[in-house]
């Protein structure tokens, strides 16, 4: 599996965007780039998933870039209730993987 | 209409007993996994079934025992309780031929407290 880094946490204020970038090296050809949300005391929630150039949906935004050795998960606007860990993944999307969260990325988002 | 549900949401057990935790689906879905939380919040995958077919099972001692009955049930049993088991189990589905086994719907958790 490739290997992701991410930032450990980063803060934010409401009605901001907020970007949050993965770095991913490794990445093979037939991997996808998937992100997941956890809020305390919860599972992990599943948020956006993509290959390559933008993916848009009704929570998120993901960008990737043409090497694809990184990406940047976008959240519009963020509100109080967006603070939460942010995971990305990487890995061929219809393989049997060993899913590995990582340590993820906790967003505070401040009033 | 639960997805992913957990039985019990809390468990509170001394060492050395035996105790099983039960998930169940109703989305249809073909494969259940079961993750450990650890007090750090890493989230570490455990097993995977794939239509009751054992796929994943990672480096877990082996007084963990899952048992998957049939595609919408995956249980964990867990003998001999050890106060390290001490952890937030997740269970989570997905369906293997859309959106491929990325898109995993979770679970509440179980929260296991072993004195």
């Amino acid at each position: 599996l490739a290997k992701t880094t991410q930032p450990i946490s980063m803060d934010s204020y409401e009605g901001q965007e907020v970007n949050i970038t993965c770095s991913h090296n490794n990445i093979a050809t037939n991997d996808y780039i998937t992100w997941y949300q956890q809020f305390p005391s919860q599972g992990p929630r599943f948020i956006i998933q993509g290959y390559k150039t933008k993916v848009t949906n009704e929570v998120a935004s993901l960008f990737i870039p043409a090497d694809r050795k990184s990406s940047t998960l976008s959240l519009p606007r963020v509100s109080l209730s967006d603070t939460a860990v942010y995971y990305c993944l990487v890995g061929a999307k219809y393989n049997f993987n060993k899913f590995y969260f990582g340590s993820g990325t906790k967003l505070n988002v401040k009033p | 209409d639960t997805a992913v549900s957990q039985t019990p949401k809390y468990l509170v057990t001394q060492m050395g007993n035996d105790k099983s935790i039960k998930c169940e689906q109703n989305l249809g879905h073909d494969t259940m996994y079961w993750y450990k939380q650890d007090s750090k919040k890493f989230l570490k995958i455990m097993f995977s079934y794939n239509n009751k077919e054992l796929i994943i099972n990672e480096t877990v001692p082996n007084r963990f025992s899952p048992k998957s009955p049939d595609k919408a049930h995956l249980n964990l049993h867990i003998n001999s309780l050890e106060l390290g088991d001490s952890a937030v189990y997740f269970c989570a589905s997905s369906l293997h031929d859309r959106g491929g086994s990325y898109e995993q719907y979770f679970g509440p958790g179980t929260r296991l407290t072993v004195t």
